[in-house]
């Protein structure tokens, strides 16, 4: 079955790249997403990469797909304390099922 | 923005007791979706809504629960008879049509605690 997989904490540096790192084992994912969790919200949809792209940037957030290893990074540049937050990856392994399948979850804090 | 909005946002239940959870998508949207999230455990797919049927479902998503869109902008799902298991934040989820659909936007989640 698909499994995703995140490390749970990551502390940076205001002003310093953040690098947030996931992998999954369902080689078939067809879209792999990167979401934001704020205390006491829901889940933001920051990113999302096909699984024909290699790179997606998008401002301030870069996503590297590598499928030969199944990984999947999300780098924020100048990271700001707002930046703190649970940061989500997930994926879908076929064009139109929506059933998405997250890891934990990664911790970000950014440290003034 | 639009958003997916979520009500209540917290809710204590009884054991044993039917709870229903409101939510109302996004409104061009015609895909909806209920997901959850035990405390300590990863966000877990429930089920998928299109087209005024269930298009997909999960192991989790048994007999116990149900989901209506019983008009043009509710969504709901009911838990029937809840089990202390059944505590966890329920994330309801809406997506648009063509290339909008891969895009899934989530609410603000309810926070069900069942005692």
């Amino acid at each position: 079955g698909e499994d995703v997989e995140q490390s749970l904490f990551l502390s940076v540096r205001e002003g310093d790249s953040s690098v947030i790192n996931c992998t999954y084992t369902d080689s078939s994912s067809t879209y792999l997403y990167w979401y934001k969790q704020e205390p006491g919200a829901g889940l933001q949809l920051l990113t999302y990469i096909f699984s024909n792209m290699d790179m997606k940037q998008d401002q301030r957030l870069t996503v590297l797909l590598n499928k030969k290893d199944k990984h999947l990074s999300l780098r924020i540049a100048d990271t700001q304390t707002g930046d703190s937050a649970i940061y989500f990856c997930a994926e879908s392994i076929s064009t139109g099922r929506r059933a998405l399948t997250f890891g934990s979850g990664t911790r970000l804090q950014v440290q003034p | 923005e639009p958003e997916v909005t979520q009500t209540p946002s917290h809710q204590v239940t009884q054991m044993g007791q039917e709870v229903i959870l409101r939510c109302v998508p996004i409104s061009n949207h015609l895909y909806f979706y209920w997901y959850r999230q035990i405390l300590g455990q990863k966000v877990e797919f429930l089920v998928s809504f299109y087209n005024n049927e269930i298009s997909e479902k999960s192991e989790i998503f048994d007999d116990q629960f149900s989901v209506e869109r019983p008009d043009g902008s509710n969504f709901t799902l009911k838990i029937r008879s809840t089990k202390l298991e059944d505590s966890a934040m329920y994330f309801c989820a809406s997506s648009g049509s063509g290339t909008q659909n891969e895009k899934l936007f989530f609410g603000s989640g309810t926070q069900l605690s069942v005692l």
